[in-house]
Protein backbone atom coordinates (compact mmCIF):
# COMPACT_ATOMS: atom_id res chain seq x y z
CA UNK A 1 0.00 0.00 0.00
CA UNK A 2 1.40 3.89 -0.52
CA UNK A 3 -0.12 4.88 2.73
CA UNK A 4 -1.34 8.27 3.16
CA UNK A 5 -0.89 10.40 1.04
CA UNK A 6 -1.40 14.07 1.52
CA UNK A 7 -1.01 16.89 -0.81
CA UNK A 8 0.12 19.74 -1.04
CA UNK A 9 3.77 18.91 0.59
CA UNK A 10 4.23 22.69 1.03
CA UNK A 11 2.03 25.55 0.96
CA UNK A 12 3.00 29.11 1.09
CA UNK A 13 -0.01 31.56 0.95
CA UNK A 14 -1.02 34.96 1.79
CA UNK A 15 -3.22 35.91 4.52
CA UNK A 16 -6.63 35.96 3.94
CA UNK A 17 -6.39 32.79 1.05
CA UNK A 18 -8.09 30.08 1.09
CA UNK A 19 -6.08 26.92 1.59
CA UNK A 20 -7.38 23.59 0.87
CA UNK A 21 -5.41 20.93 2.30
CA UNK A 22 -5.90 17.11 0.94
CA UNK A 23 -5.29 13.65 2.03
CA UNK A 24 -5.84 10.32 1.11
CA UNK A 25 -6.51 7.77 3.77
CA UNK A 26 -5.08 3.86 3.61
CA UNK A 27 -7.83 1.83 2.10
CA UNK A 28 -9.50 0.04 4.17
CA UNK A 29 -9.45 2.15 6.76
CA UNK A 30 -12.06 3.44 8.47
CA UNK A 31 -10.91 6.08 10.86
CA UNK A 32 -9.32 9.59 9.54
CA UNK A 33 -7.70 12.32 11.40
CA UNK A 34 -6.75 16.04 11.16
CA UNK A 35 -3.61 16.88 13.68
CA UNK A 36 -1.58 19.95 13.48
CA UNK A 37 2.42 20.42 14.68
CA UNK A 38 3.62 24.06 15.97
CA UNK A 39 6.62 24.46 18.02
CA UNK A 40 4.61 26.12 20.36
CA UNK A 41 1.31 23.34 20.93
CA UNK A 42 3.13 20.00 19.77
CA UNK A 43 0.77 17.93 17.96
CA UNK A 44 -3.48 18.74 18.26
CA UNK A 45 -5.85 16.97 17.05
CA UNK A 46 -8.54 18.93 15.30
CA UNK A 47 -10.55 16.49 13.77
CA UNK A 48 -11.36 12.79 13.31
CA UNK A 49 -14.22 10.83 11.03
CA UNK A 50 -15.47 7.27 11.55
CA UNK A 51 -17.16 5.89 8.41
CA UNK A 52 -16.86 9.13 6.78
CA UNK A 53 -19.07 11.04 9.33
CA UNK A 54 -17.08 13.91 11.82
CA UNK A 55 -16.74 12.06 15.22
CA UNK A 56 -15.45 14.87 17.18
CA UNK A 57 -14.14 18.57 15.68
CA UNK A 58 -13.85 19.91 19.13
CA UNK A 59 -10.42 20.61 18.03
CA UNK A 60 -11.26 22.70 15.06
CA UNK A 61 -9.57 26.01 16.49
CA UNK A 62 -12.58 28.25 15.01
CA UNK A 63 -14.93 28.55 12.32
CA UNK A 64 -12.42 29.77 9.78
CA UNK A 65 -11.75 26.09 9.88
CA UNK A 66 -13.78 22.98 7.96
CA UNK A 67 -13.05 19.66 6.88
CA UNK A 68 -15.19 17.09 5.39
CA UNK A 69 -14.64 13.48 4.02
CA UNK A 70 -16.82 12.66 0.86
CA UNK A 71 -15.90 9.01 0.23
CA UNK A 72 -13.50 6.84 2.08
CA UNK A 73 -10.61 7.75 -0.04
CA UNK A 74 -10.58 11.43 0.37
CA UNK A 75 -10.89 13.88 2.98
CA UNK A 76 -9.82 18.11 3.12
CA UNK A 77 -9.08 20.40 5.55
CA UNK A 78 -9.90 23.93 4.46
CA UNK A 79 -8.94 27.48 5.98
CA UNK A 80 -10.83 30.34 4.92
CA UNK A 81 -9.40 33.32 5.30
CA UNK A 82 -6.37 31.95 6.54
CA UNK A 83 -3.82 33.87 8.96
CA UNK A 84 -0.19 34.05 9.79
CA UNK A 85 -1.13 31.51 13.34
CA UNK A 86 -2.64 29.19 11.24
CA UNK A 87 1.01 28.54 9.93
CA UNK A 88 1.92 24.94 10.74
CA UNK A 89 2.65 21.10 9.63
CA UNK A 90 -0.50 19.75 9.43
CA UNK A 91 -0.78 15.74 9.03
CA UNK A 92 -3.77 13.45 8.32
CA UNK A 93 -3.87 9.97 9.59
CA UNK A 94 -5.56 7.03 9.23
CA UNK A 95 -6.47 3.63 10.86
CA UNK A 96 -8.85 0.65 10.97
CA UNK A 97 -10.71 0.91 14.30
CA UNK A 98 -8.44 0.99 17.13
CA UNK A 99 -5.80 0.06 15.72
CA UNK A 100 -2.60 1.67 14.81
CA UNK A 101 -2.72 5.21 13.08
CA UNK A 102 -0.71 5.50 10.68
CA UNK A 103 0.07 9.31 9.45
CA UNK A 104 0.87 10.84 6.11
CA UNK A 105 4.16 12.85 5.79
CA UNK A 106 2.52 16.14 6.37
CA UNK A 107 1.41 19.19 4.81
CA UNK A 108 4.00 22.51 5.42
CA UNK A 109 1.77 25.57 5.35
CA UNK A 110 2.84 28.97 5.91
CA UNK A 111 0.61 32.20 5.96
CA UNK A 112 2.53 35.42 5.10
CA UNK B 1 -8.38 12.24 31.51
CA UNK B 2 -5.76 11.23 29.32
CA UNK B 3 -2.40 12.36 28.78
CA UNK B 4 1.12 11.99 27.92
CA UNK B 5 4.05 12.99 30.04
CA UNK B 6 7.75 13.08 28.33
CA UNK B 7 9.89 14.69 31.09
CA UNK B 8 12.52 15.02 28.77
CA UNK B 9 12.44 17.45 26.04
CA UNK B 10 16.55 17.07 24.33
CA UNK B 11 18.63 14.04 25.16
CA UNK B 12 22.23 14.09 23.57
CA UNK B 13 23.96 10.01 23.54
CA UNK B 14 26.97 9.29 21.96
CA UNK B 15 26.62 6.56 19.33
CA UNK B 16 26.97 3.26 20.56
CA UNK B 17 25.40 4.19 24.12
CA UNK B 18 22.22 2.87 25.32
CA UNK B 19 19.04 4.96 25.29
CA UNK B 20 15.95 5.28 27.57
CA UNK B 21 13.23 7.71 27.16
CA UNK B 22 11.04 8.11 29.33
CA UNK B 23 7.19 8.04 29.42
CA UNK B 24 4.26 8.53 31.71
CA UNK B 25 0.87 8.32 30.62
CA UNK B 26 -2.54 8.89 32.53
CA UNK B 27 -5.49 6.50 31.64
CA UNK B 28 -8.02 4.77 33.95
CA UNK B 29 -8.76 1.55 31.79
CA UNK B 30 -5.97 0.09 30.41
CA UNK B 31 -3.98 1.64 28.04
CA UNK B 32 -2.95 1.49 24.19
CA UNK B 33 0.52 3.18 24.63
CA UNK B 34 2.60 3.79 21.35
CA UNK B 35 6.06 5.18 20.49
CA UNK B 36 6.33 7.21 17.15
CA UNK B 37 9.44 9.05 15.37
CA UNK B 38 9.79 11.73 13.55
CA UNK B 39 12.95 12.12 11.73
CA UNK B 40 13.53 16.28 10.84
CA UNK B 41 10.91 17.09 7.96
CA UNK B 42 9.03 13.81 7.79
CA UNK B 43 6.10 12.66 9.32
CA UNK B 44 5.71 10.48 12.38
CA UNK B 45 6.48 6.56 11.74
CA UNK B 46 5.49 4.02 14.31
CA UNK B 47 8.13 2.40 16.07
CA UNK B 48 5.91 -0.02 18.40
CA UNK B 49 2.58 -0.70 20.37
CA UNK B 50 1.37 -2.16 23.15
CA UNK B 51 -2.55 -2.66 23.50
CA UNK B 52 -1.95 -6.04 26.07
CA UNK B 53 0.26 -9.30 26.72
CA UNK B 54 3.58 -9.21 27.01
CA UNK B 55 4.58 -6.04 28.86
CA UNK B 56 8.32 -5.79 26.81
CA UNK B 57 7.11 -5.21 23.11
CA UNK B 58 9.85 -5.14 20.21
CA UNK B 59 9.44 -3.04 17.35
CA UNK B 60 11.57 -1.66 14.37
CA UNK B 61 14.89 -0.11 14.25
CA UNK B 62 16.04 -2.37 17.72
CA UNK B 63 13.87 -0.24 19.70
CA UNK B 64 11.46 -1.79 22.51
CA UNK B 65 9.54 -0.59 25.56
CA UNK B 66 8.37 -1.51 28.68
CA UNK B 67 4.99 -1.72 29.89
CA UNK B 68 4.78 -0.73 33.49
CA UNK B 69 1.21 -0.29 35.45
CA UNK B 70 2.62 0.21 38.27
CA UNK B 71 4.64 3.54 37.57
CA UNK B 72 2.16 4.36 34.21
CA UNK B 73 4.95 4.10 32.43
CA UNK B 74 6.19 2.84 29.12
CA UNK B 75 9.82 4.17 28.42
CA UNK B 76 11.45 3.48 25.41
CA UNK B 77 14.76 1.80 25.26
CA UNK B 78 17.63 0.44 23.00
CA UNK B 79 20.86 -1.03 23.59
CA UNK B 80 23.29 0.79 21.15
CA UNK B 81 22.09 4.15 19.38
CA UNK B 82 23.29 4.93 15.85
CA UNK B 83 23.61 8.41 14.27
CA UNK B 84 20.60 7.83 12.29
CA UNK B 85 18.67 7.60 15.52
CA UNK B 86 18.43 10.92 16.14
CA UNK B 87 15.12 12.42 15.77
CA UNK B 88 11.87 13.11 17.78
CA UNK B 89 10.37 11.00 19.62
CA UNK B 90 6.39 10.79 20.82
CA UNK B 91 4.80 8.82 23.33
CA UNK B 92 0.89 8.37 22.93
CA UNK B 93 -2.19 7.04 24.39
CA UNK B 94 -5.47 6.02 22.76
CA UNK B 95 -7.84 7.22 24.56
CA UNK B 96 -11.53 5.90 24.99
CA UNK B 97 -12.60 7.70 21.62
CA UNK B 98 -9.69 6.18 19.90
CA UNK B 99 -7.97 9.63 19.75
CA UNK B 100 -4.38 9.55 20.12
CA UNK B 101 -2.77 11.81 22.94
CA UNK B 102 0.73 12.69 22.43
CA UNK B 103 3.37 14.12 24.93
CA UNK B 104 5.40 16.86 23.79
CA UNK B 105 7.81 14.63 22.53
CA UNK B 106 11.87 14.05 23.11
CA UNK B 107 14.21 15.23 20.76
CA UNK B 108 17.13 12.52 20.49
CA UNK B 109 21.16 14.20 19.48
CA UNK B 110 23.71 11.32 18.88
CA UNK B 111 27.03 12.47 19.08
CA UNK B 112 29.72 10.33 17.25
Amino acid sequence: DAGVIQSPRHEVTEMGQEVTLRCKPISGHDYLFWYRQTMMRGLELLIYFNNNVPIDDSGMPEDRFSAKMPNASFSTLKIQPSEPRDSAVYFCASSFVQETQYFGPGTRLLVL
Amino acid sequence: AQSVTQPDIHITVSEGASLELRCNYSYGATPYLFWYVQSPGQGLQLLLKYFSGDTLVQGIKGFEAEFKRSQSSFNLRKPSVHWSDAAEYFCAVVGGANNLFFGTGTRLTVIP
